[in-house]
């Protein structure tokens, strides 16, 4: 069984950079795109970026000039940074697989377990 | 961008069957999943591609589409399903997600 694993965040004032991690467990890491998703308290779900295991990614355009998602295959992981943040990027972050399911299907199939983090001075 | 419209809240009684809906922009041309999150969890996909199901997801689940709008339908709905259902589409290479509704039973 799929298992993602998140480490980060926390506790952030404005203008700092914001950094997550997710370890991918038991299931391939190639061949997949993984992803970050962002939950606002008392809000819906809002997709921040994802990354391919080759390399490419693609970001929000929202947030695009902020985000970076990079990754790192040797250790089944990948990584969030986003820079300059403020009282609006407060909220639950997960990371999660993006599974292809039919030309221009793609659904999110495996979820972390999510990490609060708070934007305050 | 495309926006996803779902209502904010459904009630259904005990062993009554309970529809949630999400609209779109020529929702028919796109495929929708749906996502139950329980309170203090991680979304777990229920539905994927309109109606299909992942293991371990009850038959009792399930997914259609009609016109502008995508349902997704839970028969003989049990106190264990009371969760938020948010509904997801693929647009322009991201994903896209509805705000959301939030089911009583």
């Amino acid at each position: 069984q799929v298992q993602l694993q998140q480490w980060g965040g926390g506790l952030l004032k404005p203008s700092e950079t914001l950094s997550l991690t997710c370890a991918v467990y038991g299931g391939p890491f190639s061949g997949y795109f993984w992803s970050w998703i962002r939950q606002p308290p008392g809000k819906g779900l809002e997709s921040i970026g994802q990354i391919f295991h080759s390399g490419s990614s693609y970001y929000n355009p929202s947030l695009k000039s902020r985000v970076t998602i990079s990754l790192d295959t040797s250790k089944s992981q990948f990584s969030l940074k986003l820079r300059s943040v403020i009282a609006a990027d407060t909220g639950v972050y997960y990371c999660a697989r993006l599974s292809y399911c039919a030309e221009d299907c793609y659904a999110f199939d495996f979820w972390s377990q999510g990490t609060l983090v708070t934007v305050s001075s | 961008s495309y926006e996803v419209t779902q209502s904010l809240s459904v009630s259904v009684a005990l062993g009554q069957t309970a529809t949630i809906t999400c609209g779109g922009d020529n929702i028919g041309s796109k495929y929708v999943n749906w996502y139950q999150q329980k309170p203090g969890q991680a979304p777990v996909l229920a539905i994927f591609g309109d109606n299909s199901r992942p293991s371990g997801i009850p038959e009792r689940f399930s997914g259609s589409k009609s016109g502008n709008t995508a349902t997704l339908t839970i028969s003989r709905a049990q106190a264990g399903d009371e969760a938020d259902y948010h509904c997801q589409v693929w647009d322009s290479s991201t994903g896209v997600f509805g705000g959301g509704t939030k089911l009583t039973v």
